[in-house]
């Protein structure tokens, strides 16, 4: 089973909306929680990272809000924009590099 | 800079056939994965080798084998092709957590 579970599986929002993407997890060996990025016929490229003794991150318009006790994170796009639709992965790695992702979700920005 | 190259980029196969996925990293990444991407599914980890020499098995490990030939390559074989292999598989490295470099990927049949 994938240990890491992510919602929605797809989302539209209207431009200059906010998306929020929600991931969460059981495996508490896990101690780092990236979000990734991809376009279509593109591998993933990273977005944005948060470790667990942080509780939120921002960089430009992309926020990581993290949920220890809960064990849960998410990622909210501010001003989403059509350049953002893309197909978005959260994910979380334990101390070895063995990383698990999410099973994606899809977000179209419609202008 | 190439960063992560993988060939072929495309694989047409019949039931039973076997190949080599190739996957090469030029940035002296200690850790090297291979992934599979499938619809709903995410990306879900086959194989890992968090150093030369070393490998470790992933989520979804079965009917596949890996081999660590430097610090620069690792390959994935496929020794009997079945349609359930069909997929897009995705070869990444990485040295500092979180950010592992994704390439371009392998869309491969099994027809």
């Amino acid at each position: 089973q994938q240990q890491v579970k992510q919602s929605p599986q797809s989302l539209i929002v209207q431009k200059g909306g906010i998306s929020i993407i929600n991931c969460a997890y059981e495996n508490t060996a896990f101690d780092y929680f990236p979000w990734y990025q991809q376009f279509p016929g593109k591998g993933p490229a990273l977005l944005i990272a948060i470790r667990p003794d942080v509780s939120e991150k921002k960089e430009g318009r992309f926020t990581i809000s993290f949920n220890k006790s809960a064990k849960q994170f998410s990622l909210h796009i501010m001003d989403s924009q059509p350049g953002d639709s893309a197909t978005y992965f959260c994910a979380a790695s334990p101390f070895n590099n063995d990383m698990r992702f999410g099973a994606g979700t899809r977000l179209t920005v419609k202008p | 800079n190439a960063g992560v190259t993988q060939t072929p980029k495309f694989q047409v196969l019949k039931t039973g056939q076997s190949m080599t996925l190739q996957c090469a990293q030029d940035m002296n990444h200690n850790s090297m994965y291979w992934y599979r991407q499938d619809p709903g599914m995410g990306l879900r980890l086959i194989y890992y080798s968090a150093s030369e020499g070393t490998t470790d098995k992933g989520e979804v490990p079965n009917g596949y084998n890996v081999s660590r030939l430097n610090k620069r390559e690792f390959s994935l074989r496929l020794e009997s092709a079945a349609p359930s292999q069909t997929s897009v598989y995705f070869c990444a490295s990485s040295d500092f957590r979180p950010e592992a470099f994704f390439g371009q990927g392998t869309r491969l049949t099994v027809v």
